[in-house]
């Protein structure tokens, strides 16, 4: 299995929270992406990073922010969250072994009620 | 931009039986990447099998190959001698340099294996 890390697994939190999922991962990856995953499944990017201080926003306009200050880790932050958040968090990250696969986390399932 | 389509929602195979899904694909980019991916239940998503677009043979990785057919941008997965544990939903997916090498992905089929 990869090394990439998701905390916490599972959180239920009220609207207008403040939430930050936590992302790690070990093998030294330069990119890192956040993926966000509807209930009928469907895959969007929200975020990704190639490296240190560098992130860029993907496809879906998700409200959220991330930061880059480590290698590793790779935070991804609702300032307010609301009942159209919930979804599953996706973490992944790709090393530049020239077959750009993405190694993904366990996820984090966020309901926001 | 790029589009990955799956055409198939759900589909089901016999224990032992050979299944082939289905996904086609956009983009006008000449260097890009085409995956399967495996979404079991409660589970973590996993690699089944890519193919780099230069290469022209098939890629295959075991029980799972793939169908690359270039010119008409289609990418299906066969699945011989399912077993049990192949259950999952699978997702197809692309990906080219000018997108920071994100994953596109299919909406996704869901495959039951019935003993």
């Amino acid at each position: 299995e990869a090394d990439i890390y998701q905390t916490p697994r599972y959180l239920v939190i009220g609207t207008g929270k403040k939430i930050t999922l936590e992302c790690s991962q070990t093998m030294g990856h330069d990119k890192m992406y956040w993926y966000q995953q509807d209930p009928g499944m469907e895959l969007h990017l929200i975020h990704y990073s190639y490296g240190v201080n560098s992130t860029e926003k993907g496809d879906l306009s998700s409200e959220s922010t991330v930061s880059r200050i480590r290698t590793e880790h790779f935070p991804l932050t609702l300032e307010s969250a609301r009942p159209s958040h919930t979804s599953q968090y996706l973490c992944a990250s790709s090393g530049d072994r020239g077959s750009y696969e993405q190694y993904f986390g366990p996820g984090t399932r966020l309901t926001v009620t | 931009a790029q589009t990955v389509t799956q055409s198939q929602p759900e589909m089901s195979v016999q224990e032992a039986e050979t299944v082939t899904l289905s996904c086609t694909y956009d983009t006008s980019e000449s260097d890009y990447y085409l995956f399967w991916y495996k979404q079991p239940p409660s589970r973590q998503m996993i690699l089944v099998i890519r193919q780099e677009a230069y290469k022209q043979q098939n890629a295959t990785e075991n029980r799972f190959s793939v169908n690359f057919q270039k010119a008409a941008k289609s990418f299906s997965l066969k699945i011989s001698d399912s077993q049990l544990g192949d259950a999952a939903m699978y997702f197809c997916a692309s990906t080219t340099p000018t997108s920071g090498y994100a994953l596109n992905f299919g909406k996704g089929t869901s495959l039951l294996v019935t003993p």
